[in-house]
């Protein structure tokens, strides 16, 4: 069974930092992009950021480029989310998501997890 | 920036089929894949239609998904609607390695 599984999130003051991980497990890990959707209380969703299997091609939308970096670690089927200089506007449940390709030429999303929470609230 | 654009809001009967649209901002819609995701209250998404039209095991063939060039738009339709469908829908696509959002519609079955 394909498993997503996030932590990190909590409250943090605008302008600091915070590191999102996401779990995974029931699938092989480094034969899949993965992704970080977003949704703000009461909002849509957001893509926020995906990574190759290989972590060779990275993309991130435009509202959290030069701040957010992507990352994973296929050795700790993990996946992580830098977030830097938050903003009250990052307020939102962070959802991880695996794509149904191992690039970035198709994005699908096949898994989420349940997200993680972050604030940003002084 | 590509786009795409969503009614707010759906509502329509037990029995009865709704169509919520999905039309892109520029270029043709029909150049990417488009999925649909079905949200419900507290939880994740999940998928109802991916590659435009393809549905993933599980989901009833009730639901359906189409493309319409000449209006550079996509469809969800779900016909015998039941009140387990009353939820957020969400079509989704990319373009230039980003992946893009409609702003949802909400589907309320009374």
């Amino acid at each position: 069974e394909v498993q997503l599984v996030e932590s990190g999130g909590g409250l943090v003051q605008p302008g600091r930092s915070l590191r999102l991980s996401c779990a995974a497990s029931g699938f092989t890990f480094d034969d899949y992009a993965m992704h970080w959707v977003r949704q703000a209380p009461g909002k849509g969703l957001e893509w926020v950021s995906g990574i190759s299997w290989n972590s060779g091609s990275i993309g991130y939308a435009d509202s959290v480029k030069g701040r957010f970096t992507i990352s994973r670690d296929n050795a700790k089927n993990s996946l992580y989310l830098q977030m830097n200089s938050l903003r009250a506007e990052d307020t939102a449940l962070y959802y991880c998501a695996r794509g149904s390709n191992p690039g970035l030429l198709v994005f699908r999303f096949d898994y989420w997890g349940q997200g993680t929470l972050v604030t940003v609230s002084s | 920036n590509f786009m795409l654009t969503q009614p707010h809001s759906v509502s329509e009967s037990p029995g009865k089929t709704v169509t919520i649209s999905c039309t892109g901002s520029s270029g043709s819609i029909a150049s990417n894949y488009v999925q649909w995701y079905q949200q419900r209250p507290g939880s994740a998404p999940t998928t109802v239609i991916y590659e435009d039209n393809q549905r993933p095991s599980g989901v009833p063939d009730r639901f359906s998904g189409s493309i319409d060039s000449s209006s550079n738009s996509a469809s969800l339709t779900i016909s015998g609607l039941k009140t387990e469908d009353e939820a957020d829908y969400y079509c989704q696509s990319y373009d230039s390695s980003k992946g893009v959002f409609g702003g949802g519609t909400k589907l309320t079955v009374l």
